[in-house]
């Protein structure tokens, strides 16, 4: 039971370059987040998804797209890379149905450079 | 949104019990209290959540104040292993209550 896994660990893009960081998780989870993490501050909430096939906004989505094809898999996609996106990048899970009750499962992060 | 008021840090010593406060004066009445926290290099862990009455885990102990308007993580033993950023979050009802808001926390270091 591997729980949340995150591909890639690392990454240097150059500004305006494309790149695609998975998710998968093997909980069967409904609930899938992507949360970005700036040097000394909290996480944000990116994007989310409550289900197969459905995704829904954060707090800042600007310059990320997200797609759940997949239950298991949780994809965030930066069409044109920004210094401003230079960040580390966590992924989560939860059971459904929603409420204050259910853990959130982190993966280890993806640490983006953009220059 | 509800808010939470943390310290920046705190100081510790190896085996010995560490109280980490938290404020949440505009707590709603279907708030819960949670607690993550986040080791170095690594993505943020459950620790413990509760209402309205003490709880307890095999992490921690959550004491929250009568009046609900503050709450404090404690950590029995405290071992370097414990050294970490410490997130206290407020969770609602609803879609609402699957989003974790998270704030500064507090640097908990733990000296040996």
């Amino acid at each position: 039971n591997a729980g949340v896994t995150q591909t890639p660990k690392f990454r240097v893009l150059k500004t305006g370059q494309s790149m695609t960081l998975l998710c998968a998780q093997d909980m069967n989870h409904e609930y899938m987040y992507w949360y970005r993490q700036d040097p000394g501050m909290g996480l944000r909430l990116i994007h989310y998804s409550v289900g197969e096939g459905t995704t829904a906004k954060g707090e800042v989505p600007d310059g990320y797209n997200v797609s759940r094809l997949k239950k298991q898999n949780f994809l965030l996609g930066l069409e044109s890379a920004a210094p401003s996106q230079t960040s580390v990048y966590f992924c989560a899970s939860s059971l459904s149905p929603p409420g204050p009750l259910n853990e959130q499962f982190f993966g280890p992060g993806t640490r983006l450079t953009v220059l | 949104d509800a808010k939470t008021t943390q310290p920046n840090s705190m100081e510790s010593n190896e085996e010995e019990p560490v109280h980490l406060p938290c404020n949440h004066s505009t707590i709603s009445g279907t708030d819960y209290i949670h607690w993550y926290r986040q080791l170095p290099s690594q993505g943020p862990e459950y620790v413990i959540h509760g209402l309205t009455s003490n709880v307890n885990n095999r992490m921690a102990s959550l004491a929250i104040a009568e009046d609900r308007k503050s709450s404090t993580l404690i950590l029995h033993r405290a071992t370097l292993r414990d050294a970490a950023v410490y997130y206290c979050i407020l969770r609602g009802g609803g879609d609402a209550g699957n989003m974790l808001t998270f704030g500064g926390g507090t640097r908990l270091m733990v000296k040996p």
